[in-house]
Protein backbone atom coordinates (compact mmCIF):
# COMPACT_ATOMS: atom_id res chain seq x y z
CA UNK A 1 0.00 0.00 0.00
CA UNK A 2 1.50 3.60 -0.89
CA UNK A 3 -0.51 5.26 1.30
CA UNK A 4 -1.23 9.31 0.35
CA UNK A 5 0.51 9.71 -2.96
CA UNK A 6 0.76 13.90 -3.58
CA UNK A 7 1.90 15.32 -7.31
CA UNK A 8 3.76 16.65 -8.10
CA UNK A 9 6.47 17.35 -5.27
CA UNK A 10 7.61 20.36 -6.06
CA UNK A 11 6.09 23.27 -8.65
CA UNK A 12 6.99 27.04 -9.71
CA UNK A 13 4.64 29.03 -10.93
CA UNK A 14 4.30 32.38 -11.95
CA UNK A 15 1.58 34.72 -10.84
CA UNK A 16 -1.55 34.53 -12.68
CA UNK A 17 -0.95 30.88 -13.64
CA UNK A 18 -2.80 27.77 -12.84
CA UNK A 19 -2.32 24.31 -11.15
CA UNK A 20 -4.06 21.45 -9.82
CA UNK A 21 -2.36 19.44 -6.91
CA UNK A 22 -3.34 15.62 -7.14
CA UNK A 23 -3.88 13.29 -4.17
CA UNK A 24 -4.75 10.00 -3.58
CA UNK A 25 -5.33 7.11 -0.86
CA UNK A 26 -5.11 3.58 -1.37
CA UNK A 27 -6.18 3.06 2.46
CA UNK A 28 -10.42 2.89 1.40
CA UNK A 29 -10.87 6.12 3.97
CA UNK A 30 -13.74 8.35 3.46
CA UNK A 31 -12.66 11.87 4.39
CA UNK A 32 -9.65 14.06 2.96
CA UNK A 33 -8.33 17.17 3.30
CA UNK A 34 -6.25 19.81 1.73
CA UNK A 35 -3.88 21.52 4.41
CA UNK A 36 -0.90 24.82 3.74
CA UNK A 37 1.93 24.70 5.88
CA UNK A 38 3.61 27.71 6.29
CA UNK A 39 6.81 28.86 8.30
CA UNK A 40 6.13 29.66 12.25
CA UNK A 41 2.30 28.84 11.55
CA UNK A 42 0.30 25.05 12.01
CA UNK A 43 -0.98 23.81 9.56
CA UNK A 44 -4.18 25.19 8.14
CA UNK A 45 -7.08 23.55 6.67
CA UNK A 46 -7.99 24.87 3.42
CA UNK A 47 -10.47 22.36 2.17
CA UNK A 48 -12.12 19.24 3.39
CA UNK A 49 -14.47 15.68 2.02
CA UNK A 50 -16.25 14.45 4.27
CA UNK A 51 -17.24 11.69 1.65
CA UNK A 52 -17.15 11.17 -1.93
CA UNK A 53 -19.48 13.47 -3.27
CA UNK A 54 -18.88 16.20 -0.52
CA UNK A 55 -16.42 19.11 -0.06
CA UNK A 56 -16.31 21.88 2.61
CA UNK A 57 -14.54 24.87 3.39
CA UNK A 58 -11.68 25.31 5.75
CA UNK A 59 -10.07 28.01 7.38
CA UNK A 60 -8.27 29.25 4.48
CA UNK A 61 -10.22 28.65 1.68
CA UNK A 62 -10.18 31.63 -0.61
CA UNK A 63 -8.40 31.22 -3.78
CA UNK A 64 -8.56 27.60 -4.33
CA UNK A 65 -11.14 25.49 -5.52
CA UNK A 66 -11.19 21.17 -4.98
CA UNK A 67 -12.76 17.96 -6.42
CA UNK A 68 -13.81 14.95 -4.57
CA UNK A 69 -13.30 12.70 -8.13
CA UNK A 70 -14.32 9.46 -6.63
CA UNK A 71 -13.49 8.03 -3.53
CA UNK A 72 -9.37 7.41 -3.70
CA UNK A 73 -8.92 10.88 -5.08
CA UNK A 74 -9.17 14.49 -4.18
CA UNK A 75 -7.37 17.56 -6.05
CA UNK A 76 -7.02 21.04 -5.53
CA UNK A 77 -6.72 24.07 -7.79
CA UNK A 78 -5.19 26.85 -7.75
CA UNK A 79 -7.15 28.99 -11.06
CA UNK A 80 -4.84 31.93 -10.20
CA UNK A 81 -1.84 31.54 -8.38
CA UNK A 82 -0.51 34.63 -5.94
CA UNK A 83 2.86 34.75 -4.32
CA UNK A 84 0.75 34.50 -0.66
CA UNK A 85 -0.33 30.95 -2.00
CA UNK A 86 3.44 30.30 -1.42
CA UNK A 87 3.75 26.95 0.71
CA UNK A 88 4.02 23.54 1.45
CA UNK A 89 0.54 21.85 0.81
CA UNK A 90 -0.49 18.36 2.32
CA UNK A 91 -3.03 15.93 1.79
CA UNK A 92 -4.54 14.20 4.61
CA UNK A 93 -6.69 11.20 4.86
CA UNK A 94 -8.86 9.42 7.64
CA UNK A 95 -10.61 6.25 8.16
CA UNK A 96 -14.39 6.29 9.37
CA UNK A 97 -13.51 3.93 12.15
CA UNK A 98 -14.69 6.27 15.05
CA UNK A 99 -12.96 9.29 17.15
CA UNK A 100 -9.47 7.70 17.60
CA UNK A 101 -7.95 7.19 14.29
CA UNK A 102 -5.28 9.11 12.83
CA UNK A 103 -4.95 11.63 9.94
CA UNK A 104 -2.68 10.00 7.58
CA UNK A 105 -0.81 12.71 4.91
CA UNK A 106 1.51 12.68 1.86
CA UNK A 107 5.08 13.88 1.57
CA UNK A 108 3.50 16.82 0.53
CA UNK A 109 3.74 19.50 -2.90
CA UNK A 110 6.23 22.19 -2.22
CA UNK A 111 5.11 25.12 -4.17
CA UNK A 112 6.63 28.51 -5.02
CA UNK A 113 4.63 31.51 -6.79
CA UNK A 114 6.70 34.44 -7.96
CA UNK B 1 -10.18 31.30 20.23
CA UNK B 2 -9.10 27.94 19.85
CA UNK B 3 -5.47 28.05 19.93
CA UNK B 4 -2.55 25.07 20.32
CA UNK B 5 0.36 26.32 22.17
CA UNK B 6 4.24 24.32 21.58
CA UNK B 7 7.12 24.69 23.71
CA UNK B 8 10.03 25.46 22.96
CA UNK B 9 10.32 26.12 19.47
CA UNK B 10 13.01 24.68 18.96
CA UNK B 11 15.81 22.11 21.11
CA UNK B 12 19.43 20.84 20.73
CA UNK B 13 19.94 17.71 22.53
CA UNK B 14 23.21 14.97 22.27
CA UNK B 15 22.23 12.01 21.66
CA UNK B 16 21.50 9.32 24.55
CA UNK B 17 19.60 12.49 26.29
CA UNK B 18 16.03 12.92 27.41
CA UNK B 19 14.03 15.72 26.29
CA UNK B 20 10.26 17.25 27.16
CA UNK B 21 8.16 19.28 24.77
CA UNK B 22 5.59 20.70 26.64
CA UNK B 23 1.94 21.83 24.29
CA UNK B 24 -1.00 23.99 26.04
CA UNK B 25 -4.27 23.87 24.05
CA UNK B 26 -7.23 26.14 24.88
CA UNK B 27 -9.84 24.32 22.40
CA UNK B 28 -13.48 23.67 22.87
CA UNK B 29 -15.06 20.94 22.17
CA UNK B 30 -11.97 18.54 22.91
CA UNK B 31 -12.28 14.99 21.19
CA UNK B 32 -8.53 14.17 21.75
CA UNK B 33 -4.86 15.18 21.69
CA UNK B 34 -2.30 13.72 19.29
CA UNK B 35 1.25 13.93 18.74
CA UNK B 36 2.76 14.03 15.42
CA UNK B 37 6.43 13.38 14.59
CA UNK B 38 7.20 15.46 10.95
CA UNK B 39 10.69 14.78 9.29
CA UNK B 40 12.06 17.01 7.28
CA UNK B 41 10.57 17.11 3.48
CA UNK B 42 7.84 14.29 4.71
CA UNK B 43 4.47 14.28 6.36
CA UNK B 44 3.34 14.22 9.67
CA UNK B 45 3.45 10.80 10.97
CA UNK B 46 1.09 9.98 14.05
CA UNK B 47 3.08 9.11 17.42
CA UNK B 48 0.40 8.69 20.02
CA UNK B 49 -3.37 9.55 21.38
CA UNK B 50 -4.76 11.04 24.59
CA UNK B 51 -8.21 10.99 24.99
CA UNK B 52 -10.08 12.35 27.71
CA UNK B 53 -9.87 9.89 30.24
CA UNK B 54 -5.88 9.37 29.47
CA UNK B 55 -2.98 10.55 32.14
CA UNK B 56 -0.09 8.57 30.21
CA UNK B 57 0.35 6.23 27.54
CA UNK B 58 3.82 5.32 25.76
CA UNK B 59 5.02 3.77 22.16
CA UNK B 60 8.43 2.71 23.08
CA UNK B 61 10.58 5.82 23.73
CA UNK B 62 8.16 8.00 23.71
CA UNK B 63 5.84 8.82 26.86
CA UNK B 64 2.54 11.09 26.71
CA UNK B 65 1.25 12.51 29.01
CA UNK B 66 -2.16 14.75 29.47
CA UNK B 67 -3.66 16.44 32.64
CA UNK B 68 -6.97 17.68 31.25
CA UNK B 69 -7.52 19.71 33.98
CA UNK B 70 -4.97 22.12 33.42
CA UNK B 71 -5.09 21.76 29.26
CA UNK B 72 -1.32 20.70 28.96
CA UNK B 73 0.32 17.98 27.46
CA UNK B 74 3.77 17.02 27.43
CA UNK B 75 5.90 14.69 24.83
CA UNK B 76 8.81 12.57 26.85
CA UNK B 77 11.75 11.16 24.83
CA UNK B 78 14.06 8.86 26.27
CA UNK B 79 17.79 7.95 25.46
CA UNK B 80 17.39 9.92 22.27
CA UNK B 81 18.39 8.95 18.77
CA UNK B 82 19.63 10.91 15.90
CA UNK B 83 16.81 9.20 13.97
CA UNK B 84 14.26 11.70 16.33
CA UNK B 85 15.31 14.85 14.89
CA UNK B 86 12.27 16.15 13.45
CA UNK B 87 9.44 18.46 14.11
CA UNK B 88 7.28 17.15 16.82
CA UNK B 89 3.25 18.56 16.34
CA UNK B 90 0.63 18.58 18.92
CA UNK B 91 -2.92 18.32 17.60
CA UNK B 92 -6.00 18.72 19.03
CA UNK B 93 -9.03 17.12 17.49
CA UNK B 94 -12.15 19.24 17.98
CA UNK B 95 -15.66 17.90 16.82
CA UNK B 96 -15.41 15.48 13.93
CA UNK B 97 -13.52 17.17 10.89
CA UNK B 98 -11.94 20.21 12.73
CA UNK B 99 -8.06 19.82 13.68
CA UNK B 100 -6.36 22.78 15.73
CA UNK B 101 -2.14 22.67 14.95
CA UNK B 102 0.36 24.13 17.22
CA UNK B 103 3.20 25.22 15.35
CA UNK B 104 5.61 22.31 16.52
CA UNK B 105 8.81 22.31 18.50
CA UNK B 106 11.51 21.47 16.21
CA UNK B 107 14.04 18.72 17.48
CA UNK B 108 17.81 18.40 16.59
CA UNK B 109 19.89 15.43 18.62
CA UNK B 110 23.44 16.02 17.66
CA UNK B 111 26.33 12.71 18.55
Amino acid sequence: NAGVTQTPKFQVLKTGQSMTLQCAQDMNHNSMYWYRQDPGMGLRLIYYSASEGTTDKGEVPNGYNVSRLNKREFSLRLESAAPSQTSVYFCASRPPTGEVSPLHFGNGTRLTVT
Amino acid sequence: KNQVEQSPQSLIILEGKNCTLQCNYTVSPFSNLRWYKQDTGRGPVSLTIMTFSENTKSNGRYTATLDADTKQSSLHITASQLSDSASYICVVRSGTYKYIFGTGTRLKVLA
